[in-house]
């Protein structure tokens, strides 16, 4: 299975933009870029996903590489809320349909 | 009321004890995982659910069975609990509608430790 490769914590201060890098050099075809993210003493939640082309929705954008080898997620203006554990995943759409494998991910710290 | 509950929240026992985490889902959905989560680490997945008649083990399934008795209920158990099990447990749904790919919705996660 294809894996990523994401920095161990990243900064920012509240009401910046914040973008998080994921690498994922051998990712196939088929392979779903999703990005989960963890509040403290929470369960996982689900924040975007995306194949081949940029994503935006409420929460954050993803913007993915031409040649899919990289993306990033985008989040707009950083909240104190959005200090948290944020994993990029790849999902293979045929193989690997419905399963998760979570790295150690990045923590994001937020300051005031 | 949560989509997704886990019981119970906190669970501490004894080596060689039998533990039985329960989930619950209100959500429809026809898949159903359970991981745990060790300090520091992401989460693994231990056994998941197509549906009530496909239960697959994952990554780490030894030490662990499950149980999916409903649409909404999937159990893990712990048959003979030791320590290197204490970790933080985490269930979670999924529509599974047959798409390629796939959100999955998870639990407030109970935390297990084993003396």
């Amino acid at each position: 299975d294809a894996k990523t490769t994401q920095p161990n914590s990243m900064e920012s201060n509240e009401e910046e933009p914040v973008h998080l890098p994921c690498n994922h050099s051998t990712i196939s075809g088929t392979d779903y870029i999703h990005w989960y993210r963890q509040l403290p003493s929470q369960g996982p939640e689900y924040v975007i996903h995306g194949l081949t082309s940029n994503v935006n929705n409420r929460m954050a954008s993803l913007a993915i590489a031409e040649d899919r080898k990289s993306s990033t997620l985008i989040l707009h203006r950083a909240t104190l809320r959005d200090a948290a554990v944020y994993y990029c995943i790849l999902e293979n759409g045929g193989t690997s349909y419905g399963k998760l494998t979570f790295g150690q991910g990045t923590i994001l710290t937020v300051h005031p | 009321d949560a989509d997704v509950t886990q019981t119970p929240r906190n669970r501490i026992t004894k080596t060689g004890k039998r533990i039985m985490l329960e989930c619950s889902q209100t959500k429809g959905h026809d898949r159903m995982y359970w991981y745990r989560q060790d300090p520091g680490l992401g989460l693994r997945l231990i056994y998941y659910s197509f549906d009530v008649k496909d239960i697959n083990k994952g990554e780490i399934s030894d030490g662990y069975s499950v149980s999916r008795q409903a649409q909404a209920k999937f159990s893990l158990s712990l048959e003979s609990a030791i320590p290197n099990q204490t970790a933080l447990y985490f269930c979670a749904t999924s529509r599974g509608s047959g798409r390629f790919t796939d959100t999955q919705y998870f639990g407030p996660g109970t935390r297990l430790t084993v003396l």
